[in-house]
């Protein structure tokens, strides 16, 4: 079957570094996203990692390994506003996407 | 700016009624999707359209039927609401495969 994992639940200090895990068994690859959603609100978009390595974009950056099957989120200097949810989904051979279940991080003074 | 909306942010039914949830997005993107999702869960795709007119079954398609006349619009149909379909109705829409833009959500309560 088709997976992924990510962690339920997170916490973190503000001005501080988090990184969230997402794991994926999926039958094909072809990329993987990063999705960020707050409370009662939609899923917007994050990065988009096809090739191994590091992808940086502001105090976001999101690193994959096609061969361990496995993504993560960083986030650095964090501020009270990332308190959210974290989707990570892998399109796997057509226009579909596997979703995780989102990890949701909490953000303390 | 990318847009997609969603005919109703909140929408209370009763049980046996049927109900439609309309999208509509203005970046003439070819793909368009339903997902529900509940807490716990990741986002379920109910249907998705590569095209008008055409529609694909996604993992929870049951008492679900869509329809795509035009090309920045997809609608979802509730046959016949049950109170298990109370959930968030996302509609997203996307180029290729590239990144999917979300509407608002639609939070559908059955009673």
């Amino acid at each position: 079957g088709q997976n992924i994992d990510q962690p339920t639940e997170m916490t973190a200090t503000e001005g501080a570094i988090v990184q969230i895990n997402c794991t994926y068994q999926t039958s094909g690859f072809n990329g993987l996203f990063w999705y960020q959603q707050h409370a009662g609100e939609a899923p917007t978009f994050l990065s988009y990692n096809v090739l191994d390595g590091l992808e940086e974009k502001g105090r976001f950056s999101s690193f994959l390994s096609r061969s361990k099957g496995y993504s993560y989120l960083l986030l650095k200097e964090l501020q009270m506003k990332d308190s959210a949810s974290y989707l990570c989904a892998v399109h796997p051979s057509n226009y579909q996407l596997i979703w995780g279940a989102g990890t949701k991080l909490i953000i303390k003074p | 700016d990318v847009k997609v909306t969603q005919s109703s942010r909140y929408l209370v039914k009763r049980t046996g009624e049927k109900v439609f949830l309309e999208c509509v997005q203005d970046m003439d993107h070819e793909n368009m999707f339903w997902y529900r999702q509940d807490p716990g869960l990741g986002l379920r795709l109910i249907y998705f359209s590569y095209d008008v007119k055409m529609k694909e079954k996604g993992d929870i398609p049951e008492g679900y039927s869509v329809s795509r006349e035009k090309k920045e619009r997809f609608s979802l149909i509730l046959e016949s609401a049950s109170t298990n379909q109370t959930s968030m109705y996302l509609c997203a829409s996307s180029v290729a495969e590239y990144e999917q833009y979300f509407g608002p959500g639609t939070r559908l309560t059955v009673t």
